[in-house]
């Protein structure tokens, strides 16, 4: 089934330590993103790439990163200067738009998310 | 830029009755408009959408949205509620044609539905 892949589920980091979350999918779309949710906060986009070796900082990049060198694959890696990374991180990806050619209507398709708890 | 609001943190119904959940948005063009629902610990499930044509949008497990551009909202809503409907309910707004800005949320609704 096409679907978009999380992992892990649930993942434990000690302070200083740089992480890495994957986000796999296998709809053969174009834009892919990151958002990270706390409660009562809604989602916030921290990066999305709408084409291969491409991507742009959302409102709050600042201590992650990460790389498109695959369509598939989008992974994030939260590193030690972000200093309250304890959240529930959510990938997506949509059929967006690339070079003036309108293919879908924007819908978003998530995978089940990654939460990460700083010890 | 795009916005969402959602004005209740919480809405609570009895199992049977009707369901409303508010939205409004702002954005510079028109606007596409979804809804979602998330269940706890899981990702956000698509429910429905509005891009064009008619006002009242239907979606899935019996949910509907009316568009209301002079009110700038997009309401979900259910004729009647299932204890299964509690969850956190998000809006969320894009320009129409412009993908270059991304889909905004709102901070989300949880929906409690009493037996």
């Amino acid at each position: 089934d096409g679907g978009i892949t999380q992992s892990p589920k649930y993942l434990f980091r000690k302070e200083g330590q740089n992480v890495t979350l994957s986000c796999e999918q296998n709809l053969n779309h174009d834009a892919m993103y990151w958002y990270r949710q706390d409660p009562g906060q809604g989602l916030r986009l921290i990066y999305y790439s709408q084409i291969v070796n491409d991507f742009q900082k959302g409102d709050i990049a600042e201590g992650y990163s990460v790389s498109r060198e695959k369509k598939e694959s989008f992974p994030l890696t939260v590193t030690s200067a972000q200093k309250n990374p304890t959240a529930f991180y959510l990938c997506a990806s949509s059929s967006d738009r690339h070079r003036g050619r309108l293919t879908d209507t924007g819908e978003l398709f998530f995978g089940e998310g990654s939460r990460l708890t700083v010890l | 830029a795009q916005s969402v609001a959602q004005p209740e943190d919480q809405v609570n119904v009895a199992e049977g009755n009707p369901l409303t959940v508010k939205c409004t948005y702002s954005v510079s063009g028109n606007p596409y408009l979804f809804w979602y629902v998330q269940y706890p610990n899981r990702g956000l499930q698509f429910l429905l959408k509005y891009i064009t044509g008619d006002n009242l949008v239907k979606g899935s497990y019996g949910f509907e949205a009316e568009f209301n551009k002079s009110q700038t909202s997009f309401h979900l809503k259910k004729p009647s509620a299932l204890v299964s409907d509690s969850a956190l309910y998000f809006c969320a707004v894009r320009e129409a044609g412009d993908f270059n800005n991304d889909m905004r949320f709102g901070a989300g609704t949880r929906l409690t539905v009493k037996p």
